[in-house]
C-alpha cells in the first residue's frame, strides 16, 4: 500500500523559509514522477512543482526561483525547500505520485501559514 | 491551459443522476487517441483522489456509478445514482502539459 506522509509545515514571516519533507512507503521516490501539488485556504488546486525521474525539475511560475525540490534517496524522501516565502504561498502542501498524467497518490498534506 | 467548470455548486437528491462539466482552453486529445483530462474527488477535509482518468477510465476501486466522456475541450462527469458519500468538491485537471491544471471545482451538496 501506497503512503505519502507530509511534514515540516507551520507559521513563518514573509520573506522566511521552510522545509517541506514527504516520506514515502510502498514505491520509490526516484522512481516515480513526484509532484507538490498545494490549495489556498478555501480556494483550488495549484501544482507547484515536479520532480521527474531523471532528476530534472520543474515549476510554477509562482514559485520559480524561490522553491527547489528534491529526494532523499536515504529517507525515500521528497523534499521542498521554500524560500523568500510571501503570503500568498500560504495554504495546504500535498505531495503525490504522478502515474503517466494523474495524481494517482496523495499525502494527507501540511500546512504552511506565512504571515507576520 | 484554462479549465473552466460548471455549474460551480451543484445540490443533489440522493438515487438521482448528476452531471457537471469541464472545459479546456485547448484541446486535450492526444495523437495516441486519449483525452488528458482527470477528474478528482475532495471529499471534506480530506486529500483529493483520482476518479477519473484518460477522460474516460475509473481509477482503482471507484464505484462504477462515476463515469466520464467527453473528447477535445469539453468533457463530462456523471454520477449515475448520487450516494451520500459522494459529496464533496470535484474538480478536473489537464494532464497533456506541464504545468498541470485544475478547474475551479464544481461543489456537490445534498439538497
Amino acid at each position: 500500500e501506497v503512503q505519502l506522509v507530509e511534514s515540516g509545515g507551520g507559521l513563518v514571516q514573509p520573506g522566511g523559509s521552510l522545509r517541506l519533507s514527504c516520506v514515502a512507503s510502498g514505491l520509490t521516490v526516484t522512481s516515480n514522477y513526484m509532484s507538490w501539488v498545494r490549495q489556498a485556504p478555501g480556494k483550488g488546486l495549484e501544482w507547484v512543482s515536479v520532480l521527474n525521474t531523471d532528476g530534472s525539475t520543474d515549476y510554477a511560475d509562482s514559485v520559480k526561483g524561490r522553491y527547489i525540490v528534491s529526494s532523499d534517496k536515504f529517507k525515500n524522501a521528497l523534499n521542498l525547500q521554500m524560500n523568500r516565502l510571501r503570503v500568498d504561498d500560504t495554504g495546504v502542501y500535498y505531495c503525490a505520485r504522478q502515474s503517466e498524467s494523474s495524481f494517482d497518490h496523495w499525502g494527507q498534506g501540511i500546512l504552511v501559514s506565512v504571515s507576520s | 491551459i484554462v479549465m473552466t467548470q460548471s455549474p460551480l455548486s451543484l445540490p443533489v437528491t440522493p438515487g438521482e443522476p448528476a452531471s457537471m462539466s469541464c472545459r479546456s482552453s485547448q484541446s486535450l486529445l492526444h495523437t495516441n487517441g486519449y483525452n488528458y483530462v482527470d477528474w478528482y474527488l475532495q471529499k471534506p477535509g480530506r486529500s483529493p483522489q483520482l476518479l477519473i482518468y484518460v477522460g474516460s477510465l475509473r481509477a482503482p476501486g471507484v464505484p462504477d456509478r462515476f463515469s466520464g466522456s467527453g473528447s477535445g475541450t469539453d468533457f463530462t462527469l456523471k454520477i449515475s445514482r448520487v450516494e451520500a458519500e459522494d459529496v464533496g468538491v470535484y474538480f478536473c485537471m489537464q494532464g497533456l502539459q506541464t504545468p498541470r491544471t485544475f478547474g475551479q471545482g464544481t461543489k456537490v451538496e445534498i439538497k
